[in-house]
């Protein structure tokens, strides 16, 4: 069975562009989550979806991130503009219920 | 105050050590406790969840005081393939998000 997969692994990007990013959760996981670790922190969480739902979005850092999961299935995150502070590694991860999360490879983004 | 917090390392340990890594929780409404792996560059990974009369996978015993507030992970006979950064994960009552320590770093050394 295939694990979460997130492209792109890599982005280079510069201040004020736009950015997107996709996560294909395992199949038939209804949870699907964001998170990002800026370099130096601990990951921090951004949002849950369940289905097409936002389920909690209290970790989004402002109005320059927009996450979207239409039908349920994938889901992209977008920023923009994007700011220096945005770099980081973005982690997606799915899962059946509340027990274990399972992780994407991750989005290294760098902000120049 | 971090709501998790643990000791970054590095622990640099022998071929066959016993190490013990803790982490710390602020928040008494925390419901779920897990220990992930992480390897350089790559995703965290589930090592096991940490259960209230504590849980044991071959080499390593989880442990978790409620009342201290305190999760533990014992790694008995430490091979080179157990470098990595342990991440101490807790979610809290009534929710799904997991809330991260910054992770102990572990280096067996041969």
């Amino acid at each position: 069975e295939a694990g979460v997969t997130q492209f792109p692994s890599h982005s280079v990007i510069e201040k004020g562009q736009t950015v997107t990013l996709r996560c294909d959760p395992i199949s038939g996981h209804d949870n699907l989550y964001w998170y990002r670790r800026v370099m130096g922190k601990e990951i921090k969480f951004l949002l849950h979806f369940v289905k097409e739902s936002k389920q909690d979005e209290s970790g989004m850092p402002n109005n320059r991130f927009l996450a979207e999961r239409t039908g349920g299935t994938y889901s992209t995150l977008k920023v923009q503009p994007a700011e220096l502070e945005d770099s980081g590694v973005y982690f997606c991860a799915s899962s059946q219920d509340i027990l274990e999360q399972f992780f994407g490879p991750g989005t290294r983004l760098t902000v120049l | 105050r971090k709501e998790v917090e643990q000791d970054p390392g590095p622990f640099n340990v022998p071929e066959g050590a016993t190490v013990a890594f803790n982490c710390t929780y602020s928040n008494s409404a925390s419901q779920s406790f897990f220990w992930y792996r992480q390897d350089c560059r790559k995703e965290p990974k589930l090592l096991m969840s940490v259960y209230s009369s504590g849980n044991e996978d071959g080499r390593f015993t989880a442990q978790l005081n409620r009342a201290s507030q305190y999760i533990s992970l014992l790694i008995r006979d430490s091979k080179l393939s157990d470098s990595a950064t342990y991440l101490c994960v807790v979610t809290l009552s009534g929710t799904y998000k997991y809330i991260f320590g910054t992770g102990t770093r572990l280096k067996v050394l041969a």
